[in-house]
């Protein structure tokens, strides 16, 4: 139990354009999704907290107007990075916290790797 | 703000028990979490701890926790070259469902 999953794992695309990730829990609910940034021999950055149906909380220095997150449903998170340019090259991980548990227990997918030429 | 250390780097022989430490700094931790991440991928989930127990144990996993010290430690015992691998310390504050994570220890096990 307890799957993430990924779309894609990786995505190479132009500067200028905008790349779409998508987060889904697939056999539970959650009611808080994060989205976090890894740079190579790096530990993870947390970029954004997600709550469905609200607006992303964003981590200071994160630039909410250039990476959308979209919380929709209890099962899905969306992380749009938009006008990509080559420093937003990196490995972009989503976890999730199942609804109702007593933990703090984050489910992380298995990453989203984003070239940026 | 809150703080995770951790030491960079490790190597064992395989067969060997293998310790990684952890050092936080924050006083109201909930639950303390040991990830593992293998090249190109996400993270797993290895185990976690209450921070009212001091010790958790799970097959070849052994958590320590010293809460006075806010030291924890993963040992794994009988290390084999499938567990070469980052592994991070998170800690969970009482006051946010926000993970802090430390900065990932490598773990090489040599044949």
């Amino acid at each position: 139990g307890a799957v993430v999953s990924q779309h894609p794992s990786w995505v190479i695309c132009k500067s200028g354009t905008s790349v779409k990730i998508e987060c889904r829990s697939l056999d539970f609910q959650a009611t808080t999704m994060f989205w976090y940034r890894q740079f190579p021999k790096q530990s993870l950055m947390l970029m954004a907290t997600s709550n469905e149906g609200s607006k992303a909380t964003y981590e200071q220095g994160v630039e909410k107007d250039k990476f959308l997150i979209n919380h929709a449903s209890l099962t899905l998170s969306t992380l749009t990075v938009t006008s990509a340019h080559p420093e937003d090259s990196s490995f972009y991980i989503c976890s999730a916290q199942e609804e109702g548990m007593s933990t703090d227990t984050q489910y992380f997918g298995p990453g989203t790797r984003l070239t940026v030429l | 703000g809150e703080d995770v250390e951790q030491s960079l780097f490790l190597s064992v022989r395989e067969g060997d028990s293998s310790v990684i430490n952890c050092t936080y700094t924050d006083s109201s931790s909930t639950y303390l979490y040991w990830y593992k991440q293998e090249p190109g991928a996400g993270l797993q989930l290895l185990t976690y701890i209450f921070s009212n127990m001091d010790m958790k144990q799970d097959q070849r996993l052994t958590v320590l926790l010293n809460k006075k010290d806010k030291h924890l430690s993963l040992r794994i015992a009988d290390t084999q070259t499938g567990d070469s691998a980052i592994y991070f310390c998170a800690d969970s504050s009482d006051s946010s469902y926000k993970l802090i994570f430390g900065s990932g220890t490598r773990l090489l096990v040599r044949p």
